[in-house]
């Protein structure tokens, strides 16, 4: 049964504060993604890794980072949270990009006070 | 900036009902489309990847079709159940492109 964990389901943080969000697939996936949902658009791709060490921006990466040392685990980093950061953040594997599917994980909802 | 369209945007239905969602994209350097069901509290799951015109999927009582010529794919659901209730969402990935494109999805409700 594949799985793709997050490291906390809630999360509740101050302005200003660093935030992880940490990430772990165990299928030996190439790809790991990192999206944001907010009510009435779509998944938006933050940042993306297609091997170890190796990431590109998504959509919108702004206020954000990402670290890929090894291959199972993929974490975003809020460097200083703000409010308009509180979110539904998703975490996703694929095989390979583009005819493979995306496995996800089960979600972090953060807020930011 | 590449647009994928979902419509409607949410549909309540009895159960036993069929019904159809549409999902729109610019038809130029399609690489491949994917359909996702997230239900609440849970991750979302993919349906179907589909990548050739004419293209058509099933699972169970949930069916898609692919038109890349005009840019569109419909998913339909026959005999729609409780446990049918989700969001689903389509995902276009271009040519030479890697990283999927959502669309805002459509919010399925199914009344027993």
């Amino acid at each position: 049964d594949v799985k793709v964990t997050q490291s906390s389901r809630y999360l509740v943080k101050r302005t200003g504060e660093k935030v992880f969000l940490e990430c772990v697939q165990d299928m030996d996936h190439e790809n790991m993604f990192w999206y944001r949902q907010d009510p009435g658009l779509g998944l938006r791709l933050i940042y993306f890794s297609y091997d170890v060490k190796m990431k590109e921006k998504g959509d919108i990466p702004e206020g954000y980072s990402v670290s890929r040392e090894k291959k199972e685990r993929f974490s975003l980093i809020l460097e200083s949270a703000s409010t308009n950061q509180t979110s539904m953040y998703l975490c996703a594997s694929s095989l390979l990009a583009g005819i493979y599917e995306q496995y996800f994980g089960p979600g972090t909802r953060l807020t930011v006070t | 900036i590449l647009n994928v369209e979902q419509s409607p945007q949410s549909l309540h239905v009895q159960e036993g009902d069929s019904t159809n969602f549409t999902c729109s994209f610019p038809s130029s350097n399609f690489y491949a489309l994917h359909w996702y069901r997230w239900e609440t509290a849970k991750s979302p799951e993919a349906l179907f990847v589909m990548t050739l015109n004419g293209d058509e999927k099933k699972k169970g009582r949930i069916s898609a079709t692919l038109n890349t010529k005009e840019g569109y794919s419909y998913l339909y659901i026959k005999g729609s159940q409780p446990e049918d209730s989700a969001t689903y969402l389509c995902a276009l990935i271009m040519e030479y492109g890697n990283k999927l494109v959502f669309g805002a999805g459509t919010i399925l409700r199914v009344k027993s």
